[in-house]
């Protein structure tokens, strides 16, 4: 069975950094490019950026690219959203999702993880 | 970037009844075009690909049609597990700069 399990809720003080992961299983995880997909409270979906596990290649939105990097662990088939500095912008749900279909929409998603950013 | 653009913003509809979605691109995003389904509190869950092919699992309901800029999904039937916010994802351009519609949530009447 596929799953990406995402790590859980964090409340972090703007300037902080921080790190979320999403642990694939269930397929070959450097097959498949995993996307991660912003939803700021009470709003609409954003794509954010992609990793190829296989070689760490990224391509961001440029709404995002320079605030997060996307990271992955082909030995434990994890990957990262992380950032260095915080906002209290950054407050929202993020997603993981991959596209075993083999084209550029998501089939599978993480169950997602909620970033608080508050001082 | 693409601008997607979905209307109407809400849908109020009676179990049973037809509800019809309109998902517009700013310029030709071919059939590159994918629906989803989001639940409160839930992930989002893909329903239709390529414009018009359901995914694994989706009931037959569901219909997806449309090329280029516009782009329709239809629920033939609403159940009462239908009532959700339904986005529309353009998956066409090169470097990937993939984007959603703002949603359009489909509520009983």
């Amino acid at each position: 069975e596929v799953q990406l399990v995402q790590s859980g809720a964090e409340v972090k003080k703007p300037g902080e950094s921080l790190r979320i992961s999403c642990k694939a299983s269930g397929y070959s995880f450097t097959n498949y490019w995993i996307s991660w997909v912003r939803q700021m409270p009470g709003e609409g979906l954003e794509w954010m950026g992609r990793i190829n596990p296989s070689d760490s290649y990224t391509n961001y939105s440029p709404s995002f690219e320079g605030h997060v990097t996307i990271s992955a662990d082909k030995s434990t088939s994890t990957a990262y959203l992380q950032w260095s500095s915080l906002r209290a912008s950054d407050t929202a749900m993020y997603y993981c999702a991959s596209n075993l279909g083999g084209e550029y929409y998501f089939d599978y998603w993480g169950q997602g993880t909620l970033v608080t950013v508050s001082s | 970037e693409i601008v997607m653009t979905q209307s109407p913003a809400t849908l109020s509809v009676s179990p049973g009844e037809r509800a019809t979605l309109s998902c517009r691109a700013s310029q030709s995003v071919s059939s590159n075009l994918a629906w989803y389904q989001q639940k409160p509190g839930q992930a989002p869950r893909l329903l239709i690909y390529g414009a018009s092919t359901r995914a694994t699992g989706i009931p037959a309901r569901f219909s997806g049609s449309g090329s280029g800029t516009e782009f329709t999904l239809t629920i033939s039937s609403l159940q009462s597990e239908d009532f959700a916010v339904f986005y529309c994802q353009q998956y066409h351009n090169w470097p990937p700069t993939w984007t959603f519609g703002q949603g359009t949530k489909v509520e009983i009447k």
